[in-house]
């Protein structure tokens, strides 16, 4: 069993639609909770990132953490063609630049 | 700023030759990475840096080694390549290993191991 589990998708979605994104997980010494972004061909980008539990806002985008259940969530609100991606969680524990990945979920949204 | 850029973008190797991808970053950040990324795996750490001097193996180090030239560049070396390394392999650094969390990445080097 991979220690991140992550829905491959394909996701596709009409423009304003609203996006949900998940990943669990097994290990719970995980404490940070990263989502990032990666375009066609090029590089990951951090889009945010929350510490132990709750929610966190930025924008568009809201970030959840369940460490009861193991489970994390990226919500997309009125989703744009811009946002046609794909999205990776991952995690890391405290203090321990070991990052792990889910396999990333591709996200296209339609005009 | 250039952020972090890696070279080659692109490279096409036969089984046992040898190579090294290049890193550098001018964030002035202590702490770098390398990673490959393979279809339905997400992203594998190979090596890190934690800081200038230092390096220490990852989730997949087998097959590679590591330079960390000075701050700012960090090499990664096949020595006898195998197809089983054919793989987008990414650079990205941070700015110290306590902000790991926070890594910005280069835009990739596609190998090909025939």
């Amino acid at each position: 069993q991979k220690e991140v589990e992550q829905d491959p998708g394909p996701l596709s979605v009409p423009e304003g639609a609203i996006v949900s994104l998940n990943c669990t997980y097994s290990n719970s010494a995980f404490q940070y909770f990263m989502w990032y972004r990666q375009y066609s061909r090029k590089g990951p980008e951090l889009l945010m990132y929350t510490y132990s539990s709750g929610n966190k806002e930025d924008g568009r985008f809201t970030a959840q953490v369940d460490k009861s259940s193991k489970y994390i969530s990226l919500f997309i609100r009125d989703s744009q063609p811009s946002d046609s991606a794909t999205y990776l969680c991952a995690m890391s524990k405290y203090n321990n630049n070991d990052m792990r990945f889910g396999a990333g979920t591709r996200l296209t949204v339609k005009p | 700023n250039a952020g972090v850029t890696q070279t080659p973008k692109f490279q096409v190797l036969k089984t046992g030759q040898s190579m090294t991808l290049q890193c550098a970053q001018d964030m002035n950040h202590n702490s770098m990475y390398w990673y490959r990324q393979d279809p339905g795996m997400g992203l594998r750490l190979i090596y890190y840096s934690a800081s200038e001097g230092t390096t220490d193996k990852g989730e997949v180090p087998n097959g590679y080694n590591v330079s960390r030239l000075n701050k700012r560049e960090f090499s990664l070396r096949l020595e006898s390549a195998a197809p089983s390394q054919t793989s987008v392999y990414f650079c990205a650094s941070s700015e110290s290993v306590e902000l790991g969390h926070e890594q910005y990445f280069g835009p990739g080097t596609r190998l090909t191991v025939t």
